[in-house]
């Protein structure tokens, strides 16, 4: 168990909606990460925060937005939903900037079908 | 931008033999980690190895070691006595001395063969 909680496992919804999933990161870590994946492919990186703050933004689409709360908790909200978004999303977390021994410790994914 | 590269897509090892993932990577940094993630097909990424640039000596951690060459900038993942359960899609990944950012690869997908 890497300590790392994300929900919903699995959310189905059609073309349009608008989702959120969330992410506990492992006690003590501040940086949170999120990484989608696609069906057989790598991950993608998509945007990073530290102890609240944006620190890092990658292939991030301007449909998706993430934020970081105060208690750390991480939630990625993903908007006007297409057939494409349909991937797997990881949260992940370390411990933060300057520690860098220290590796991601991954959720389980959270599955999204868009229909 | 770090880039990490898997040049194997797939690789095949026959039950109890060893198999070797190769990964290099580019960058101007003197300082940072490598880690080595599995990802079985359950989807979980489950870390596997990490090796300290500033250390000489490989890693091990049980039937899994890497070759670390820095000057040559790989880093390869040798498995032993190779089990059904090491069938995964294998990353390599590089975390880069400012500690912000995490570089995959492309990923190697391992077959064991009974």
């Amino acid at each position: 168990d890497s300590g790392v909680t994300q929900t919903p496992k699995h959310l189905i919804t059609a073309t349009g909606q608008r989702v959120t999933l969330r992410c506990s990161p492992r006690s003590g870590d501040l940086s949170v990460y999120w990484y989608q994946q696609s069906l057989d492919q790598g991950l993608q990186f998509l945007i990073q925060y530290y102890n609240g703050e944006e620190r890092a933004k990658g292939n991030i689409l301007e449909r998706f937005s993430a934020q970081q709360f105060p208690d750390l908790h991480s939630e990625l909200n993903l908007s006007s939903l297409e057939l494409g978004d349909s991937a797997l999303y990881f949260c992940a977390s370390s411990v933060g900037v300057g520690k860098y021994n220290s590796p991601l410790h991954f959720g389980n994914g959270t599955r999204l079908t868009v229909t | 931008a770090q880039t990490v590269t898997q040049s194997q897509p797939e690789m095949s090892v026959q039950e109890a033999e060893t198999v070797t993932l190769s990964c290099t990577y580019d960058t101007s940094e003197s300082d940072y980690y490598l880690f080595w993630y599995k990802q079985p097909p359950s989807r979980q990424m489950i870390l596997v190895i990490r090796q300290e640039a500033y250390k000489q000596q490989n890693a091990t951690e049980n039937r899994f070691s890497v070759n670390f060459q820095k000057a040559a900038k790989s880093f390869s993942l040798k498995i032993s006595d190779s089990q059904l359960g090491d069938a995964a899609m294998y990353f390599c990944a590089y975390r880069s001395q400012s500690g912000n950012q995490f570089y995959f690869g492309t990923g190697t997908s391992l077959t064991v063969i009974p």
